[in-house]
Order: structure tokens, then sequence, then C-alpha cells
């Protein structure tokens, strides 16, 4: 158990919805971050957040937001849902801001299939 | 442009012998690298680091490999086991966050 937890574990959902999905950081750490794994890809940095604050972003559609709130939780919101959104969508969490030496904790996963 | 790259999609190899995977990257500007290991329906795991100022890390049956001036890394298993089974990702980090590779799916064959 890494201590990030990340609801839901899965989510089937329709083309052109809108989903969120849920991270808890490990207790102490400031940092989280988004990845998308999708089938054939590695990890995709999506966006990170560290003490509320947008940190870094990477290949985040606009589709997508994220914001993290004032006890560390994290929602990454999925918009106007397509076929090919469907992924696996991590949460990971750090104790610093990204910086040399840090690893990152990562959550189980939340499984998304979009029909 | 892919930053970190595992050209090994797959690979096989016996118990108890040893398992290599390597690991390529682009960006001068990675200080810091980082193995994980990800088993299906699991999130990553973190299994070794190495920062750049080192060229050997080990770990217990692992062992991580740099050479910066090939931008080339490399994660030693031995030996390797059943349970090494599981797709490991390679990754850079600089600045605020990590670039990972697209995983090498590594299974040990009893």
């Amino acid at each position: 158990d890494s201590g990030v937890t990340q609801t839901p574990k899965h989510l089937i959902t329709a083309t052109g919805q809108r989903v969120t999905l849920r991270c808890s950081p490990r207790s102490g750490d400031l940092s989280v971050y988004w990845y998308q794994q999708s089938l054939d890809q590695g990890l995709q940095f999506l966006i990170q957040y560290y003490n509320g604050e947008e940190r870094a972003k990477g290949n985040i559609l606009e589709r997508f937001s994220a914001q993290q709130f004032p006890d560390l939780h994290s929602e990454l919101n999925l918009s106007s849902l397509e076929l090919g959104d469907s992924a696996l969508y991590f949460c990971a969490s750090s104790v610093g801001s990204g910086e040399v030496d840090t690893e990152a904790f990562f959550g189980q996963g939340t499984r998304l299939t979009v029909v | 442009d892919q930053q970190v790259k595992q050209n090994s999609p797959s690979l096989s190899v016996q118990e108890g012998r040893i398992s290599i995977l390597n690991c390529d990257y682009t960006n001068s500007m990675f200080d810091y690298f980082l193995w994980y290991k990800k088993y299906p329906a699991e999130g990553p795991t973190f299994l070794i680091s190495i920062s750049s100022i080192k060229d050997k890390n080990e770990d217990g049956r692992f062992t991580v490999f740099l050479n910066k001036s090939a931008k080339h890394l490399s994660l030693h298993i031995v030996p390797s086991q059943p349970g090494d089974s599981a797709v490991y990702f390679c990754a850079g980090n600089y600045g605020q966050n990590f670039v990972f590779g697209p995983g090498t799916r590594l299974s040990v064959l009893p």
C-alpha cells in the first residue's frame, strides 16, 4: 500500500459525458501528479499541483482540468469524453515540489472506460 | 518527442538468470532516474533510483547502471524470480515532473 488513494477504481461512462477522478495523497505529501496510461503507451504526465497551486503542466487536453483542495486531495475532471480517453489514470504524490531526489508514490489507478 | 525510450517492449528470461532492462534518454536536464515496477491492475511501485552524479546503485537483487555520456541506463535483476514478472518503467526527473518511458514487460519463466 503506497498510501495514495484513488477513487473510483473503475468507471464506465458514455461519450460526451463528464467524470471526476479523486486522489488522496500520502499524509504529509504536498505534491500531486496526474498521469494517463493508455493501451501500449507509457505513463503520460498530465499535470502537477503543489500545495494547492498548479506547478507543472504536461500533455493535458483542454477538456481536462484538475485542482488541489486545501486538504491536499486532488480531483481530475474529464469532460466531453471520447472513446480515446479510455485509459488508466494514475495519481502520484511526493513530499516536495518535484525537485531532485524525490520519489513519487502512486495510487492504484482509476480505470476509465468510455463507451 | 520521446525523452525516455525503452526500446524493448518485452523480455523473457529464465528463472535464476540475469534480467537486463535498458533505457535511453535524450534530455540532458535529467538529474535523477528512477525505475518503477507495475503489476496488472496496480499502480506503479518505486523500485530503485540513481542520481546523475553516480554510475551505479545497488539494492539487493537490483542494480541500476547509468552511462551519462551515452544517455543510457540499465536495470539488472540477479537472480530473476517469477515474481519479478511485471512491466518496468524507467523515468527521468528534472524540475517538477517525471518523464516515463513506455515500459518493458518482463516475463520470468520458471
